[in-house]
Order: structure tokens, then sequence, then C-alpha cells
């Protein structure tokens, strides 16, 4: 079974530039997040989905930050205009969803080494 | 407010000692509790969670973790480490609705 894929795995921009990062979730599964990881840090959540509904958005910095899942399949994360700061590892997960109302384990890809300059 | 306190940025330990990683957490209810494991360039892979049941849980890669709720922690054990264990590892710490804190991580370095 492929796991979740990412791509690109590396990109370097100059700020005010935009990028898009893509994420292909594990088949079948409905919940696909996206996480933000800085340096020595653990992930932080940036966006949930169910199938195509943005169920939890609270931590997406929506001024510069935008995500779909248009078929409630595959996501773009999109940032514009990056800036400095945004330098970061994105990582994408998904899961099947609910198991008699506890979290199903999350699958993660390898993530997306975001650099600014 | 949930949150999660991995006192130790890191460790190193022998190859064949045992090892113990710490965790504490924050959470008003009955916390879902995980331990990841990140190798370089890589995603997490869980290695354990706990629901409920049974305070000692068994992973993959021979860890283990407990859970005690009067100290509110969930330490991650093994007890002979391996070359190939060296990464950083990740507790966390979730409930209904699926918001999941993580911690800081603890970089693993395993001495030959």
């Amino acid at each position: 079974e492929a796991g979740v894929v990412q791509s690109p795995r590396y990109k370097i921009i100059e700020k005010k530039q935009p990028v898009a990062f893509w994420c292909n979730p594990i088949s079948g599964h409905n919940t696909l997040y996206w996480y933000l990881q800085n340096l020595g840090q653990g992930p932080e959540l940036l966006i949930r989905y169910e199938n195509e509904e943005a169920v939890d958005d609270s931590q997406l910095p929506k001024d510069r930050f935008s995500a779909e899942r248009l078929k409630g399949v595959d996501s773009t994360l999109k940032i514009q205009p990056a800036e400095l700061g945004d330098s970061a590892v994105y990582l994408c997960a998904s899961s099947s969803g609910t198991s008699g109302g506890t979290p199903d384990t999350q699958y993660f890809g390898p993530g997306t080494r975001l650099t600014v300059l | 407010a949930q949150s999660v306190t991995q006192p130790d940025i890191h460790i190193t330990v022998s190859e064949g000692a045992s090892l113990e990683l710490r965790c504490n957490y924050s959470y008003g209810a009955t916390p879902y509790l995980f331990w990841y494991v990140q190798s370089p360039g890589q995603g997490l892979q869980l290695l354990l969670k706990y629901f409920s049941g049974d305070t000692l849980v068994q992973g993959i890669k021979g860890f283990e973790a407990e859970f005690k709720r009067s100290q509110s922690s969930f330490n991650l054990r093994k007890p002979s480490v391996h070359w190939s264990d060296a990464a950083e590892y990740f507790c966390a710490v979730g409930g209904g609705g699926f918001k999941t804190i993580f911690g800081a991580g603890t970089r693993l370095f395993v001495k030959a």
C-alpha cells in the first residue's frame, strides 16, 4: 500500500514569491491534515479536512496561506507571498477517520522542506 | 489547554543500553496519547498509542510506554537500544475532535 505522497520534497524560493505544496493521502482516507514543523519543534496543525470540507482551519494564517481539497482526495497548500519566517517543513498526514469516537492513526508523508531566501 | 512537555532536548545512550524518554502532558479530560518517531528526512511514524485500558502499552520496534495518570506522564521505554533507533521522538496528546498537540521532541543519539 502506498503511503502519503508529498511533492516537492524540497523547495527554495525568494521572499514574496508564491509556493505550492501537493499531497496525495492514502487511498480511502477521508481525513487529511497539513502541519507546519519548525526546526527543533513538533508539528503544529494548520488545517484539517474531512473529505473536501475544511473542518479546522483555526491555525491557518489566512492572509497568506490557503488550502484546497476539491475532490476530497489530494490537497494543495499555498503560500502567497512567502516570508522568511515561512522556512520550515510542511507535513501532510491522513487518517481513515474515527473509530467509535477515538482518533484514528495519522499517517505522515515525508514532508516538503521550504527555504525562503 | 492541552500541552505536552518533553523535558529532554536530546539524549545519548550506548547501544544495548536501556532507554527512557520522558513525556508529561496537560489535558482536562481523559487523554489519547501517542509516541511518534521521525528519522532524518522522513515523516513521523507511529510507535504506539494509548486510548484506554491497560496502562502499559506495547508498540512496534520493541518500544513500550506506560500511562501514569497521577503523574500526567507517558514515558517511552526500550530495554535495549539499537543504532537504528537514533532519531527524533515526539510525544503527542489528543482528544475528541482530532486536535493533536505534539511535544518539541527528544533527539536520541546512540553510541557504538
